[in-house]
């Protein structure tokens, strides 16, 4: 059963781009989360999503991002017209069930806008 | 609004000693609390996962305390190794559909 899948691991885009981040969750996992971590921070929640559904988006900016997870395929990330204080490792984590279930990261996708 | 503490931010001690990570978070109502490992430049690796019916949790040299009226829990390592070198973050989510909360982690070096 592999873990939860996060490509690319690494991804650079000029300002002005857009970022697409995708994130495969673990099998018999229906709940996707999320997560920024900045340098020397903390990591900072962004999005919750079921499949098809956002949940929560309380932590992600209204201008420029956006988050999917349809009923095939990966979860995707959005950032669209990049800049250089998108910069930051993006993380995706799968559960089964709601919060109260654990929760699987993925290797993450570091993203540097040029 | 939960909000997660972890004390010290940092921590060196020589290889063999046991040593105790806080973490503190102000909504006792919670469901469950987790504690991961992230190595520089990488993901988090779950480590273990306390639910809210629970006092402990063990795995290996690793034990989880978790006392839910004084908000706190404690990560236990024993005869510490070198391979534990690691940044170590508690998250714990809300009640209801609210994600984890993380800390800002304790990071942990154990000299040879």
């Amino acid at each position: 059963n592999a873990g939860v899948m996060q490509n690319p691991r690494h991804l650079v885009r000029r300002r002005g781009q857009e970022a697409r981040l995708r994130c495969s969750p673990m099998k018999g996992h229906s709940h996707v989360y999320w997560y920024r971590q900045l340098p020397e921070e903390g990591l900072k929640f962004m999005v919750y999503l079921q499949k098809e559904n956002i949940i929560d988006e309380s932590g992600m900016p209204k201008e420029r991002f956006s988050a999917e997870f349809p009923k095939e395929g990966p979860s995707i990330l959005r950032i669209q017209q990049v800049v250089r204080g998108d910069s930051a490792a993006y993380f995706c984590a799968s559960s089964r069930g709601r919060s109260d279930t654990e929760a699987f990261f993925g290797q993450g996708t570091r993203l540097t806008v040029v | 609004k939960q909000e997660v503490t972890q004390i010290p931010a940092a921590l060196s001690v020589p290889e063999g000693e046991n040593l105790v990570l806080n973490c503190s978070f102000t909504d006792s109502a919670i469901y469950n609390l987790q504690w991961f490992r992230q190595d520089p430049g990488k993901g988090l690796t779950s480590l273990l996962l306390i639910q809210s019916s629970q006092r402990e949790q063990t795995s290996g040299r690793l034990n989880a305390s978790l006392d839910k009226s004084s908000g706190r829990s404690t990560l236990y390592i024993a005869a510490s190794q070198p391979g534990d070198s690691a940044t170590y973050l508690c998250a714990a989510p809300n009640s209801g559909n609210t994600p984890l909360v993380f800390g800002k982690g304790t990071r942990l070096s154990v000299i040879a």
